[in-house]
């Protein structure tokens, strides 16, 4: 069965420091992996990883994919409160599916 | 350009009955998915529509169903509803069914009672 899980499930730190939130996945015809971070109700997008290797960086925020491992990391630097969020992964298959883990709840103290 | 938009934003159903909710996409964005989400089960996919054609679907039982209009504007119907369908669905849209950017609307928060 087609499982993502993420870890740590819960992370608290203060502003300034350096995260690391984790992503393994076991899906059939797996086609790329996605992160998503949702603040209050609807999910935003933030990358989509499909080659192994190779880093995205979007400002503070950075990911990479590992398809030897299955797996995938999102790093946020320099933290700030409003990272406060729950930051999905999911995995998208073949057929477009879409299978998300439960997320990792980060909290970011002043 | 508006965002994704759904409606109702919140609706409250007693079992048995059924519903059904709306979703309009981003202009010119053709592909809607639509998904649930729930705090013991997280984000799950319901299914997605492409030109009027259901594409893809996931791991639900028939009472879930869909279609998408010509304007691509999308509803989902839940018939015969059970407490377990308590949960906030969302849907989202892309330009089309093979790009991964997906832009997702506010939600519909269904409570069945």
């Amino acid at each position: 069965e087609d499982k993502v899980v993420q870890s740590p499930l819960s992370l608290v730190v203060h502003e300034g420091d350096t995260v690391t939130l984790n992503c393994s996945y076991e899906v059939t015809n797996f086609r790329s992996l996605l992160w998503y971070k949702q603040e209050k109700k609807a999910p935003t997008f933030l990358f989509m990883l499909t080659s192994s290797g190779i880093e995205k960086k979007s400002g503070r925020l950075s990911s990479i994919l590992d398809k030897k491992e299955l797996s995938s990391i999102l790093n946020i630097t320099a933290t700030q409160t409003g990272d406060s969020a729950i930051y999905l992964c999911a995995g998208r298959v073949d057929n477009n599916d879409m299978r998300f883990g439960a997320g990792t709840r980060l909290t970011v103290k002043p | 350009k508006a965002g994704v938009t759904q409606t109702p934003r919140y609706l409250i159903k007693t079992r048995g009955q059924q519903v059904t909710l709306s979703c309009s996409p981003i202009s010119g964005h053709r592909s809607v998915s639509w998904y649930q989400q729930t705090p013991g089960q997280g984000l799950q996919f319901l299914f997605e529509y492409f030109s009027e054609t259901q594409r893809n679907k996931g791991n639900f039982p028939g009472r879930f169903s869909g279609r998408q209009f010509s304007n691509s504007r999308s509803e989902m119907n839940v018939s015969t509803l059970e407490l377990g369908d308590s949960a906030l669905y969302l849907c989202a849209s892309s330009l089309s069914q093979n790009l991964n950017e997906q832009y997702f609307g506010p939600g519909t928060r269904l409570t069945v009672t």
